[in-house]
């Protein structure tokens, strides 16, 4: 089925680990963004990428790495997880224009012990 | 740097009542405004944007908005409010370098039976 789909839904782990969430996009938008979601402070930009192999830091980077090898996928990567990566992260993907809907996907439940 | 401000934390409303959820943005130039919904445990799902043109902008599921540039608000409005509107309403102002967009903290909507 075609959209924007993120894997897994629900995670679990202990800090210090290294955990990578994934998202894939069927419609080849250009663009794709990573977002974490904390109450209180609703949606902070992670990560973006304007096309494969071109990404860029948003509003809190820190502690997080991505890559983009294809258009489809764009992983986010917890290199060493802290209790303060705890939240639901949201991957969205937006055509070419700067006028273009931003599709969200279902999220990431991220829970660090 | 662009801001967006949703100054009611939570609302409240009976259901058949009229609904308007506040937004104030800060921005440069004319901005691109939007308002997504996010129902429990999902993804944000546009409502409606405003890039020109008329200033009262239509919606999904009989929401609307007004774009007052006098007033910096973009305030989302429903006449009659059903118990499935029940949400949480983000106001997202753009762009911002590589598309980007900058959410508000949302309000979280509840319906009365």
């Amino acid at each position: 089925d075609a959209g924007i789909t993120q894997s897994p839904r629900y995670k679990i782990t202990e800090t210090g680990r290294q955990v990578t969430l994934m998202c894939h996009q069927t419609w080849s938008h250009s663009y794709m963004f990573w977002y974490r979601q904390d109450l209180g402070h609703g949606l902070r930009l992670i990560y973006y990428s304007a096309a494969a192999d071109i990404t860029d830091k948003g509003e809190v980077p820190d502690g997080y790495v991505v890559s983009r090898s294809k258009t489809e996928n764009f992983p986010l990567t917890l290199e060493s997880a802290t209790r303060s990566q705890t939240s639901v992260y949201f991957c969205a993907s937006s055509e070419l224009t700067n006028t273009d809907t931003q599709y969200f996907g279902p999220g990431t439940r991220l829970t660090v012990l | 740097a662009q801001s967006v401000t949703q100054p009611d934390i939570h609302i409240t409303v009976s259901e058949g009542a009229s609904l308007e959820l506040r937004c104030n943005y800060s921005y440069g130039a004319t901005p691109y405004l939007f308002w997504y919904v996010q129902s429990p445990g999902q993804g944000l799902q546009l409502l409606l944007k405003y890039f020109s043109g008329d200033t009262l902008v239509q919606g999904i599921k009989g929401f609307e908005a007004e774009f007052k540039r006098s007033q910096s608000s973009f305030n989302l409005r429903k006449p009659s409010v059903h118990w499935s509107d029940a949400a949480e309403y983000f106001c997202a102002v753009g762009p911002g370098g590589g598309n980007k967009l900058t959410f508000g903290t949302g309000t979280q909507l509840k319906v009365e039976l």
